[in-house]
């Protein structure tokens, strides 16, 4: 059972470097969400989307892009990597239904130098 | 805007007793979602337990059960019987209906087991 697999699973940057986190859910969920966790604090929304092909924004956008363009997969993209973006980033998805839970991936630790 | 507190970052507890974490949200709306994620060092986000906010029965997963008080919008989980595997950050959060179903976390609690 693969669930949600994001990769890669550890990443070292230098500032101003771009990258992608990838994510793939295979339990056709709808949804889905990137997140970032950082010390002592909860799980913050980066961006979401509900449906192939469309992304929103969550509470801390800036910085970051994301796309969907299969359902299956949501991307997050840093194209100017800054030392602020040091984090842990979780992606997650869930059925559409409000009851329905989150299922994560195993989190994607970034250090940007 | 819901907001949701966790007001313990920190909790201990001798094996084989129980503790219950407590858990605080802030919201206008009558129907939500409420959520028990569990975090062990492995990092990997599990759900623990949920809760609807039309049923008025608490929920209950084995050795979990949530504590739902709706007009003191307070939803506190509390472990019977706890295990050395039990130790984790534990997350409570809360789900609109609106908003696209995004859920708003609170910052954890850090619950320790004592052998």
């Amino acid at each position: 059972n693969a669930g949600v697999t994001q990769t890669p699973k550890f990443r070292v940057l230098k500032t101003g470097q771009s990258m992608t986190l990838l994510c793939a859910q295979d339990m056709n969920h709808e949804y889905m969400y990137w997140y970032r966790q950082d010390p002592g604090m909860g799980l913050r929304l980066i961006h979401y989307s509900v449906g192939e092909g469309t992304t929103a924004k969550g509470e801390v956008p800036d910085g970051y892009n994301v796309s969907r363009l299969k359902k299956q997969n949501f991307l997050l993209g840093l194209e100017s990597a800054a030392p602020s973006q040091t984090s842990v980033y979780f992606c997650a998805s869930s059925y559409s239904r409000g009851n329905q839970p989150q299922h994560f991936g195993d989190g994607t630790r970034l250090s940007i130098l | 805007a819901q907001t949701v507190t966790q007001s313990q970052p920190e909790m201990s507890v001798q094996e084989a007793e129980t503790v219950t974490l407590s858990c605080t949200y802030d919201t206008s709306e009558s129907d939500y979602y409420l959520f028990w994620y569990k975090q062990p060092p492995s990092r990997q986000m599990i759900l623990v337990i949920r809760q609807e906010a039309y049923k008025q029965q608490n929920a209950t997963e084995n050795r979990f059960s949530v504590n739902f008080q709706k007009a003191a919008k307070s939803f506190s989980l509390k472990i019977s019987d706890s295990q050395l595997g039990d130790a984790a950050m534990y997350f409570c959060a809360y789900r609109s209906p609106d908003s696209n179903y995004q859920l708003i976390w609170g910052a954890g609690t850090k619950l320790i087991i004592k052998p």
